[in-house]
């Protein structure tokens, strides 16, 4: 069955510090990852996505996520952290022949922020 | 811009009590989602939609049913609320077809207490 592993359930990062938050998904053909975004008490919002093509994928805010297909992973970075990025981070992948559109979603990563 | 809206953002209500959460999206998207996110649980989903009057159950459909009897909108019903159904509902939408078009886009939630 597919899965998406977040394995750090909370990170704290200094602002201005380098951030790398982790994801691992399970599926055995070409998948289709996705990055949300959670702000306290918000919905939560599309980062960046991945699909095909460059590896690299450029998002909103200045983060930008890598695929590596050998790892099974797609990790999300940001070079230099601001206060307003702490919030929750959710990966999610979806099937390449998706009926319905569903996704498959993390367990979320909690970013703080210390000043 | 893609705009999905719920009808309360905190509801309270007591245990046995018929619940209705609302769901509206305005960019014509033919798959409505309803999840349900806890703590360190992530998102989890209860059920879904791909087209009018059609619906599947997700991972978790025990205790609610749903509804959609016009494209925009998809009620999610408690038909007897019971404490654990304590928890933060999340809509989303995306449109029909397969990979990239997965993205899904979010309302604000609704945290739901049940007393």
């Amino acid at each position: 069955a597919q899965s998406v592993t977040q394995p750090d359930i909370h990170i704290t990062v200094s602002e201005g510090a380098s951030l790398e938050l982790r994801c691992n998904y399970s599926y055995g053909a070409t998948p289709y990852l996705f990055w949300y975004v959670q702000s306290p008490g918000q919905g939560l919002q599309l980062l960046l996505k991945y699909f095909s093509g460059d590896t690299l994928v450029q998002g909103i805010k200045g983060f930008e996520a890598e695929f590596k297909r050998s790892q099974s992973s797609f990790n999300l970075r940001k070079p230099s952290v601001h206060w307003s990025d702490a919030a929750e981070y959710f990966c999610a992948v979806a099937q390449s022949y998706n009926q319905g559109g569903k996704l498959i979603f993390g367990q979320g990563t909690e970013l703080s922020v210390k000043p | 811009d893609v705009k999905v809206t719920q009808s309360s953002r905190y509801l309270v209500k007591r245990t046995g009590e018929k619940v209705f959460l609302e769901c509206v999206q305005d960019m014509d998207h033919e798959n409505m989602f309803w999840y349900r996110q806890d703590p360190g649980l992530g998102l989890r989903l209860i059920y879904f939609s791909y087209d009018v009057k059609m619906k599947e159950k997700g991972d978790i459909p025990e205790g609610y049913s749903v509804s959609r009897e016009k494209k925009e909108r998809f009620s999610l019903i408690l038909e007897s609320a019971s404490t654990n159904q304590t928890s933060m509902y999340l809509c989303a939408s995306s449109i029909a077809g397969q990979g990239p078009y997965n993205e899904q886009f979010f309302g604000p939630g609704t945290r739901l207490t049940v007393l």
